[in-house]
């Protein structure tokens, strides 16, 4: 039981790249969520998806997309990367009949 | 704008102290609060939770909330060096599926 993974890890990209974010869950969860994290500023809410085949945008939603997959999982993808977009980001999932949130280890990226 | 607001920080305690750390929120609509424990370059792991005016114990850790005066506490008893991290306060909004943090208390526990 792995809980949520994320790839990559580690990643730099030159300002106009573009990339993926993976994440999936095996807790049958029927929410998913991404969090960017910048030092001071705590977690901030990008998209979340309530349920397979849905997708709202959070609080900080503009240069990225998300796909909700399946069940399992929901990706997040930067067009054309930018500087500002340098971060750690999480993925979470939950359960609706209990609320909290359940974190994947993080991916670390910078754009140059 | 709802917010959630903490002392960044740094709390600074002996070990063996109770280490007391606040959150506040503006919205009077909320309805579930969480207490993230996040080590360093690590990912928040959910440490309490709390729904209900009152005290929630487990462990040595305890959840307080007051929300007539909008504000939910976290108490950790007998704190010990492994306790050094930064606390986030997570608050949820009527039935919605979101949840919005505070920016993270940071606390220090001397041995």
């Amino acid at each position: 039981n792995a809980g949520v993974t994320q790839t990559p890890k580690f990643q730099v990209l030159k300002t106009g790249q573009s990339m993926t974010l993976q994440c999936a869950q095996d807790m049958n969860h029927n929410s998913m969520y991404w969090y960017r994290q910048d030092p001071g500023m705590g977690l901030r809410l990008i998209y979340y998806s309530a349920s397979e085949g849905t997708t709202d945008k959070g609080e900080v939603p503009n240069g990225y997309n998300v796909s909700r997959l399946n069940k399992r999982e929901f990706s997040l993808r930067l067009e054309s990367a930018a500087p500002s977009q340098t971060s750690v980001y999480f993925c979470a999932s939950s359960d609706l009949a209990e609320g909290w949130q359940f974190f994947g280890p993080g991916t670390r990226l910078t754009v140059l | 704008q709802k917010e959630v607001e903490q002392n960044s920080g740094p709390l600074s305690v002996p070990e063996g102290a109770i280490a007391s750390l606040n959150c506040t929120y503006s919205d009077r609509g909320s309805q579930s609060f969480f207490w993230y424990r996040q080590y360093s370059g690590k990912s928040p792991e959910l440490i309490m939770f709390i729904y209900s005016n009152g005290d929630k114990e487990d462990g040595r850790f305890t959840a307080q909330l007051n929300k007539a005066s909008q504000y939910v506490s976290l108490l950790i008893r007998d704190s010990q060096p492994s306790d050094s991290a930064t606390y986030l306060c997570a608050v949820n909004w009527d039935s919605s599926y979101k949840l919005i943090f505070g920016s993270g208390t940071r606390l220090l526990v001397r041995p």
